[in-house]
């Protein structure tokens, strides 16, 4: 059964301190590592998709990277409005189902 | 080009009610699916959809039905609602050829 598991499940920064998000999986036949994220009262926002090992994804200050194992959300000098919970999902075998993590609900104070 | 839509945004149901809970998507995917949102369960599979008049289930189907009789609209139908239902629920598309997932606003329900 595939598993997916998110660390710190909160986490709070000064604006420019640099950290990075952890998410844990066993899976058989990864198809992709996904990450999004969801501010309150709305749905999830897609970031990325990481689909083997060693494969790392850019956006602004969002850097997401994978090994066989985890998946790192590394935030470098966040601002406030980077405060939301980060999702991670996988997708495995031939479904197009996605099993979620819990999330991280991240607060970057200013 | 707006997306996945949901309606409505909120609903408040009586125990043994019945309703349907509103998806559509304009990107012309093949993939459409519903997930429910829980404290501390995260997202869960309800049911999904590879395209027009093909449905399947997820991880928790039971008290929900789905249809798909065009590729744009997937309704999500409760059909006798339980306090257990109370839940936000989100309808997400997917294009073919990748496994990516596109999410709605939700629509939060509480049964009573």
């Amino acid at each position: 059964e595939d598993q997916v598991t998110q660390s710190p499940e909160a986490l709070r920064l000064q604006e420019g301190e640099s950290s990075s998000l952890n998410c844990s999986y066993t899976v058989s036949g990864l198809r992709g590592l996904f990450w999004y994220r969801q501010d309150p009262g709305k749905g999830p926002e897609f970031l990325f998709t990481l689909y083997s090992a060693g494969e790392e994804k850019e956006k602004e200050r969002l850097k997401a990277t994978l090994t066989k194992k985890e998946s790192f959300l590394h935030i470098t000098a966040p601002k406030p409005e980077d405060s939301a919970t980060y999702l991670c999902a996988l997708s495995s075998g031939s479904a197009r189902q996605l099993t979620f993590g819990s999330g991280t609900q991240l607060t970057v104070l200013p | 080009n707006a997306g996945v839509t949901q309606t409505p945004k909120f609903q408040v149901l009586k125990t043994g009610q019945s309703m349907t809970l509103q998806c559509a998507q304009d990107m012309n995917h093949e993939y459409m699916s519903w997930y429910r949102q829980d404290p501390g369960m995260g997202l869960r599979l309800i049911h999904y959809s590879v395209g027009a008049g093909i449905t399947d289930q997820g991880e928790v189907p039971n008290g929900y039905n789905v249809s798909r009789s065009t590729t744009e609209d997937f309704p999500l139908r409760l059909l006798s609602a339980a306090p257990s239902q109370t839940s936000v629920y989100f309808c997400a598309s997917g294009r073919e050829g990748t496994y990516e997932q596109y999410f709605g606003p939700g629509t939060r329900l509480t049964v009573t």
